[in-house]
């Protein structure tokens, strides 16, 4: 089956900096990748996906990149807030619901 | 916006208990899934329900597992003889296709 690996468990950054959370998948026949944020006492809530067919996508200070080849991709958050600080996760499909999902990125914003 | 609800939020039982998890999918969802996170693990794959029936489940998903859409509005997810390691948080999500819309989880305790 599918295996995500996610980097770095935890992540601290200054607020105003950039924020990067990379994940690499086994299963070459994934074409979706959704990552989620998850806040304290919540669930996991969409904050951005890609599929196969496209390499990047941006929804403001948010970034997806995808490299297909090296089946590899990456969550890019610029201009950190404080409101960012929460736990991150990616996953990756074959069929848009059965993720497998990738270990979580704790991400704190420093004010 | 429209939101998964689950209930309880927390719910302790004891070894050899049934168990029974509910949720509240978005009301015009037609695809239920439940995910499960053991603590320190990652968010895993339980079952997909469609139309009525399981349309795919995973290994974890053995004969003590049931789901059950009892009438249109709910879905659930029944433990029948609980054991120590389904303590775990348990995720409902519903979706049109994609993307999945979690709900914050029912924290599961089984003693």
């Amino acid at each position: 089956g599918e295996n995500v690996e996610q980097h770095p468990s935890t992540l601290s950054v200054q607020e105003g900096d950039s924020a990067v959370i990379k994940c690499t998948y086994s299963d070459s026949a994934s074409n979706y990748f959704p990552w989620y944020k998850q806040e304290l006492g919540k669930g996991p809530q969409l904050i951005i996906d890609i599929r196969s067919n496209v390499g990047e996508k941006k929804d403001q200070r948010i970034a997806v990149t995808l490299n297909k080849t090296a089946k590899h991709f990456s969550l890019h958050i610029t201009e950190t807030q404080p409101e960012d600080s929460a736990v991150y996760f990616c996953a990756a499909s074959r069929n848009d619901y059965k993720l497998s999902f990738g270990a979580g990125t704790t991400v704190t914003v420093r004010a | 916006e429209p939101e998964v609800t689950q209930t309880p939020s927390h719910q302790v039982t004891q070894m050899g208990q049934e168990v029974i998890l509910r949720c509240v999918p978005i009301s015009n969802h037609l695809y239920f899934y439940w995910y499960r996170q053991i603590l320190g693990q990652k968010v895993e794959f339980l079952v997909s329900f469609y139309n009525n029936e399981i349309s795919e489940k995973s290994e974890i998903f053995d004969d003590q597992f049931s789901v059950e859409r009892p009438d249109g509005s709910n879905f659930t997810l029944k433990i029948r003889s609980t054991k120590l390691e389904d303590s775990a948080m348990y995720f409902c999500a519903s979706s049109e296709r994609s993307p999945l819309h979690f709900g914050n989880g029912t924290r599961l305790t089984v003693t």
